[in-house]
């Protein structure tokens, strides 16, 4: 089973506000990822991280922000949070290895934050 | 740029029947993995199935397996004897080997009819 975890499960919040939706995984991950759903939608990627002190912006734009002090935690902030903003937010890990191919593409998911913002 | 098309929004099936859900993607690339992910209602999205492009053979697990068409760019998700907890929203996915990121498909949504 996974073990990574986000915070909240669900949000309402005002606009304007500002929000940090929380992740942690335990299993020691280099590679860790946030991905923005829409509902029945695809997966798009805001934001992925290699490692500690590692941040990168992903395909889809997104005024969201991430750091990567430590390898576990991997928290998204909205310093100002829009209606544009609701969605379900999805973070993942994975680990970095050298074993047989594919062995280390597993994508490990959170159980997402929907966030709606009013 | 690499994409990713499921072409079924939505699927159903009987209880205990197969059922194949399509995908295709564009690449320019000869080395990369293709994978098939399942988002349950309100549960944790997980992975269903790999395949290595290198690989010839068919990928399989369990009651699921793939049809793999690299010249076609094709890769099916075959479901054997469906059972009721195979209902979900299945994604497709893409990584170009040494890539950090997956290209998803926009997913099909599953329904087990009892």
């Amino acid at each position: 089973e996974a073990d990574i975890y986000q915070t909240p499960r669900y949000l309402v919040i005002g606009t304007g506000k500002k929000i940090t939706l929380e992740c942690s995984q335990t299993m020691g991950h280099d590679k860790m990822y946030w991905y923005q759903q829409d509902p029945g939608m695809e997966l798009h990627l805001i934001h992925y991280s290699y490692g500690v002190n590692s941040t990168e912006k992903g395909d889809l734009s997104s005024e969201s922000t991430v750091s990567r002090i430590r390898t576990e935690h991997f928290p998204l902030t909205l310093e100002s949070a829009r209606p544009s903003h609701t969605s379900q937010y999805l973070c993942a890990s994975r680990e970095t290895g050298f074993g047989p191919a594919a062995t280390n593409e597993k994508l490990f998911f959170g159980s997402g934050t929907q966030l709606s913002v009013l | 740029a690499q994409t990713v098309t499921q072409s079924q929004p939505e699927m159903s099936v009987q209880e205990a029947e197969t059922v194949t859900l399509s995908c295709t993607y564009d690449t320019s690339e000869s080395d990369y993995y293709l994978f098939w992910y399942k988002q349950p209602p309100s549960r944790q999205m997980i992975l269903v199935i790999r395949q290595e492009a290198y690989k010839q053979q068919n990928a399989t697990e369990n009651r699921f397996s793939v049809n793999f068409q690299k010249a076609a760019k094709s890769f099916s998700l075959k479901i054997s004897d469906s059972q009721l907890g195979d209902a979900a929203m299945y994604f497709c996915a893409y990584k170009r080997l040494g890539a950090q990121k997956l290209v998803f498909g926009q997913g099909t949504r599953l329904t087990i009819n009892p």
